[in-house]
């Protein structure tokens, strides 16, 4: 069955520099995302991406973040300048469809801890 | 406002015990999705299940059961016979019109032997 792909699986970086996560989507879907869980807490929506535009992003998602499709099969999130409350486990998700007429869940990578020191 | 409350944060129950999970939802959409996830120590998210809100039929899978009640906003999930490998935090999601989910705070389910 195909999945979503993150890397690297934990990434450990010092405050204030930049973060690449990456994540390969399922290669038919079109709906891209990205979650974050701080240590024992829910899993919260970050960002949603469709057809090379940010469709939605919450009140986490500042001017620190941004997200690319820098190719056909990369989605990636960036972080500009770490903060130590950015520690936590990001997962990404990819759907085929979206909106509530969709039959397909949203598929979740395995996530990347990041780690701020 | 769109809201998933799982009251219970952590349960301990013994091995082959059953166990219900609850979960209350909030949403002024008429047409909406309900998910189970099930995240275990590893970290991952794996899909348990999909509702859809015009779809109120109770789901049984295997030792897994799921209770749909729309009157009350509620999407309760039952493990029978707990086992040990049950152990996780599970959590209940909300699927809006937007597309994104709307997690629970999840509930930590300890199945001691």
């Amino acid at each position: 069955e195909p999945e979503v792909t993150q890397t690297p699986s934990h990434q450990v970086t010092q405050m204030g520099q930049e973060v690449i996560l990456r994540c390969v989507p399922i290669s038919n879907h079109l709906y891209f995302y990205w979650y974050r869980q701080i240590l024992g807490q829910k899993v919260e929506f970050l960002v949603s991406f469709y057809n090379n535009e940010i469709s939605e992003k919450s009140e986490i998602f500042d001017d620190q973040f941004s997200v690319e499709r820098p190719d056909g099969s990369n989605f990636t999130l960036k972080i500009r300048s770490t903060k130590l409350e950015d520690s936590a486990m990001y997962f990404c998700a990819s759907s085929e469809r979206t909106g509530t007429f969709s039959n397909q869940p949203q598929h979740f990578g395995d996530g990347t801890r990041l780690s701020i020191l | 406002a769109q809201k998933v409350t799982q009251a219970q944060t952590e349960i301990s129950v013994v091995e082959k015990e059953d166990v219900t999970l609850d979960c209350v939802y909030e949403t002024r959409d008429t047409t909406y999705y309900l998910f189970w996830y099930k995240q275990p120590p590893s970290g991952e998210l794996v899909f348990l299940i999909r509702r859809n809100s015009f779809d109120e039929q109770n789901e049984i899978s295997g030792r897994y059961s799921w209770n749909f009640q729309k009157s009350t906003s509620s999407f309760n999930f039952t493990i029978t016979a707990s086992q040990v490998v049950d152990s996780a935090v599970y959590f209940c999601a909300l699927y809006n019109q937007g597309g994104k989910l709307i997690f629970g705070q999840g509930t930590e389910l300890s199945v001691k032997p």
